[in-house]
């Protein structure tokens, strides 16, 4: 089993639209969520660290659930700018991170 | 500007022709980290280094060597490139203190014939 699972999408979206999506993770020890941004092969970057009581970041919206071991990732309103791949991260131990192969997200005009 | 640099961008080499991919970041982070990232599949960790002298293998470790001489330098060797490791190189660095935020450089994309 992969450590960081993710559906690879792609999701197709209207501007305006929400999309939501998952990431499973098998390390029930993990302390560490992140979502990481990254456009078309470039370097990945922070998008927003994922705390156990959920947060927001302007149109981003982040939670966790420690039971079943998931985090997701939901985008409001979005913009064509929002065309990326998400990736999903989780620390294994102390500072090695696991990232999932991606989420690929479209929006189109 | 707080960044990481790799060097180089681009690289087309054959068999067996020892190669360095240069990394440096200006962020003063102790922890270092050389990724790949191939087609379907996450980021996969290659070698890390905790601090200067100090490194430990990922989780993709084979065909490949690193070191870490200076704070700011992370090389990644590869003494015999083979096709297998053609591939989209990531160096990234963070600091241990905090939120284990890792910063990445622009890549390094290889091709081995």
């Amino acid at each position: 089993r992969k450590e960081v699972e993710q559906d690879p999408g792609p999701f197709n979206v209207p501007e305006g639209a929400t999309v939501a999506f998952n990431c499973t993770y098998s390390n029930s020890a993990s302390q560490s969520f992140f979502w990481y941004r990254q456009d078309c092969r470039k370097e990945p970057k922070l998008l927003m660290s994922v705390y156990s009581s959920g947060n927001e970041d302007g149109r981003f919206t982040a939670q966790l659930n420690r039971a079943s071991q998931y985090i997701s990732l939901l985008i409001r309103d979005s913009k064509l700018s929002d065309s990326a791949t998400y990736l999903c991260v989780v620390n294994k131990d102390d500072y090695k991170l696991s990232f999932g192969a991606g989420t690929t997200v479209t929006v189109r005009a | 500007e707080a960044q990481v640099t790799q060097n180089p961008r681009y690289l087309i080499t054959v068999t067996g022709k020892k190669l360095t991919v240069t990394c440096s970041q200006n962020m003063n982070h102790e922890y270092m980290s050389w990724y790949r990232q191939d087609p379907g599949l996450g980021l996969r960790q290659i070698y890390y280094s905790m601090n200067v002298e100090v490194t430990d293998k990922g989780d993709v470790p084979e065909g490949y060597k690193v070191s870490r001489k200076e704070k700011r330098n992370f090389p990644l060797i590869l003494e015999s490139p083979s096709p297998n490791q053609t591939s989209l190189y990531f160096c990234a660095s963070s600091s241990l203190r905090g939120t284990y935020e890792q910063y990445f450089g622009p890549g390094t994309r290889l091709t081995v014939t």
